[in-house]
């Protein structure tokens, strides 16, 4: 069955950064391309950007760019993001979701919590 | 970027309910709206995709319907299981953005 299993929760300084793991099992994983999402209490959610994981190609939400950057390794089926020059308003769960374009769809990882704290 | 007004953000409701959550699209966006329901401490989950299709496993007591540039969910016969927050999400245009969400709770 198709399983997104994202990286367990990050403590973080200020100004520090923190890579994101999402693997995926059950399917081919190019494919399908990988969204990232974040979601906060006071935003909601929000869509950061997205990777052709077959490519390596990226698009980012103009809010997001500088602050994530997205990669993948094909060879694990893995998709990663980093965050970086982190601010207490980064602390949120970050989800990744499959799509067959930038769309997030049926399938989702369970989220990671970031949290921002000196 | 396309915003999407949802309504209300909060509805009470009884169990046996038929309830209707809208979405209104700033910006013509087709029939490129999803519905998702996000459970406490749980991802979100797809329930309408298309506007109006059902997602796989969902209850049919669930429907999807557009009028002009506005969304809704309808759910009808509300059930226990059936309290969660609920977002549209539109896709015709990048980025994608979600609805405010709407929290279905008990009355």
């Amino acid at each position: 069955q198709v399983q997104l299993q994202q990286s367990g929760a990050e403590l973080a300084k200020p100004g520090s950064s923190v890579k994101i793991s999402c693997k995926a099992s059950g399917y081919t994983f190019t494919s399908y391309y990988i969204s990232w999402i974040k979601q906060t209490t006071g935003q909601g959610l929000e869509y950061i950007g997205y990777i052709n994981t077959g490519s390596g190609g990226t698009n980012y939400n103009e809010k997001f760019k500088g602050k994530a950057t997205l990669t993948v390794d094909k060879s694990s089926s893995t998709a990663f993001m980093q965050l970086s020059s982190l601010t207490p308003d980064d602390s949120a769960v970050y989800y990744c979701a499959r799509g067959l374009y930038y769309s997030p769809g049926a399938y989702w990882g369970q989220g990671t919590l970031v949290t921002v704290s000196s | 970027d396309i915003q999407m007004t949802q309504s209300p953000s909060s509805l009470p409701a009884s169990l046996g309910d038929r309830v209707t959550i809208t979405c209104r699209a700033s910006q013509d966006i087709g029939n490129y709206l999803r519905w998702f329901q996000q459970k406490p401490g749980k991802s979100p989950r797809l329930m309408i995709y298309g506007a109006t299709n059902l997602a796989a496993g969902v209850p049919s007591r669930f429907s999807g319907s557009r009028s002009g540039s506005d969304y809704s969910l309808t759910i009808n016969s509300l059930e226990s299981e059936d309290m969660a927050i609920y977002y549209c999400l539109q896709h015709n245009e990048y980025p994608p953005t979600f609805g405010g969400g709407t929290k279905l709770e008990l009355k």
